[in-house]
């Protein structure tokens, strides 16, 4: 099947500070992909929409500025932790469909720890 | 798109079949019904879809009722790599379809 990459798979920040995650298809081209948070022992939570060439659409209770959305081409979008803060530690996980194939699953990356200390 | 309902907790014997149920009664005409599984720390593996017929593939099989609001993931040989978080969900087929996860079933294979 399809194969969706996320980077780094881990990082550790200081309250404070940005960090990125990038999430590429890698055989694959979405105009659409979508970015998870999940918590300890909890379900995957939708956080936002990514557009290729367009704006995010993010769920309700997601702070569009707090959590920055780019998709500037056919395989890579990049969430964006700004000013991150202990409680923004969480397990992020990106998802995307091949808009090309016939088949109907959504592919998922391998996720992003992040932990803010 | 449709709420599904699963137990939250399921064992099974190494072995034996794996039967998970899901309810998904409010299920529309244009939704299909999907399994992803989540081992700890990973992000979640497509197992299998459908939409109205029984499907099946290497994985799993999926029996879907004839009016569409239930569904069983079948495991046919459970074995330790398969204990996981199991989801149900439903969605329209379209590039642009969020997929909503609700809480799942935890299956444990028991030795």
């Amino acid at each position: 099947g399809a194969v969706v990459s996320q980077h780094p798979s881990r990082v550790i920040c200081k309250s404070g500070t940005s960090v990125k995650i990038e999430c590429r298809s890698l055989d694959f081209q979405a105009t659409t992909m979508f970015w998870y948070r999940q918590f300890p022992k909890k379900s995957l939570m939708l956080m936002a929409t990514s557009n290729e060439g367009s704006k995010a659409t993010y769920e309700q209770g997601v702070e569009k500025d707090k959590f920055l959305i780019n998709h500037a081409s056919l395989t890579l979008s990049t969430l964006t932790v700004t000013s991150a803060h202990p409680e923004d530690s969480s397990f992020y996980i990106c998802s995307a469909r091949d808009q090309s194939s016939s088949g109907e699953e959504q592919y998922f990356g391998p996720g992003t720890r992040l932990t803010v200390t | 798109d449709a709420k599904t309902t699963q137990p939250p907790s399921m064992d099974c014997a190494e072995g034996r079949a794996a039967n998970l149920p899901c309810n998904h009664s409010t299920i529309s005409g244009n939704e299909y019904v999907y399994w992803y599984r989540q081992i700890h720390s990973q992000g979640p593996q497509y197992i299998i879809h459908g939409l109205k017929n029984n499907e099946t593939n290497e994985m799993a099989s999926l029996i879907i009722t004839e009016d569409r609001k239930s569904s069983t993931l079948i495991l046919p040989h459970a074995t330790l790599r398969d204990t996981a978080v199991y989801y149900c969900i439903v969605s329209r087929y379209s590039s642009a379809s969020k997929i909503i996860f609700g809480s799942g079933t935890r299956l444990s294979i028991r030795p």
